[in-house]
């Protein structure tokens, strides 16, 4: 099984501010990676799949880099609504033992 | 645009078998451009994939859950299931059913439930 580890666990910005946020697998996923950003009480929402290609509809701010083992989610502007935790998925075995990582809370500071 | 919709008991005692139902709207689970998957989220916690069915009847499952769970589809009712046995506290957890078109986005989810609560509990 590939173990998706994310740091930090938190992160507190604010509005404005610009994000970081790391990925790291246990071997490499090639360029199978997604992101997603979950707000309490709500699914998962897609952020971003094949580690750099927004999923429809979210906005530019977002970015996604990184290939093989090292994974990078940059918010470029923190806005109210992106406090949330925000997950890495990983989408490279065979057969299919698609894994998430641990996290990132976002919160304000 | 596809819907889901999940449906099931939220309580369980342990040793039973979790049924839960994701009913499919806008689209089809007879259609070659969707998997249907299962997963789960405890409370305060991470996401965890159980497994997916395919149009063709292939499943494919978590090597965490393989042993105890089963996911099929209902083409005349338009719905797939979850069925995972012997269910014990730690199988408490929000249950997410959700899928993606394949050729847009690959093996991620990008349309999802709203999520059912179960609790296993004695």
């Amino acid at each position: 099984e590939i173990v998706l580890t994310q740091s930090p666990a938190t992160l507190s910005g604010s509005p404005g501010e610009g994000a970081t946020l790391s990925c790291r697998a246990s071997q490499s996923v090639s360029s199978n990676l997604a992101w997603y950003q979950q707000k309490p009480g709500q699914a998962p929402r897609l952020l971003i799949y094949a580690a750099s290609t927004r999923a429809t509809g979210v906005p530019a701010r977002f970015s996604g880099s990184g290939s093989g083992t090292e994974f990078t989610l940059t918010i470029s502007g923190l806005q109210s609504e992106d406090f949330a935790v925000y997950y890495c998925q990983q989408y490279d075995e065979w057969p299919p033992a698609f894994t998430f990582g641990p996290g990132t809370k976002v919160d304000i500071k | 645009q596809v819907q889901l919709q999940e449906s099931g008991p939220g309580l369980l005692k342990p040793s039973q078998t979790l049924s839960l139902t994701c009913n499919v709207s806008g689209g089809s689970v007879r259609s070659a451009s969707y998997f249907w998957n299962w997963l789960r989220q405890p409370a305060g916690k991470g996401l965890e994939w159980i497994g997916r069915t395919y149009s063709s009847g292939t499943t494919d499952y978590s090597p965490s859950f393989k042993s105890r769970v089963t996911i099929f589809s209902d083409t005349a009712k338009n719905q797939f299931s979850l069925h995972l046995k012997s269910v014990t506290a730690a199988d408490t957890a929000t249950y997410y059913c959700a899928t993606g078109f394949i050729v847009a986005t690959g093996n991620t989810f990008d349309i999802w439930g709203q999520g059912t609560v179960v609790t296993v509990s004695s």
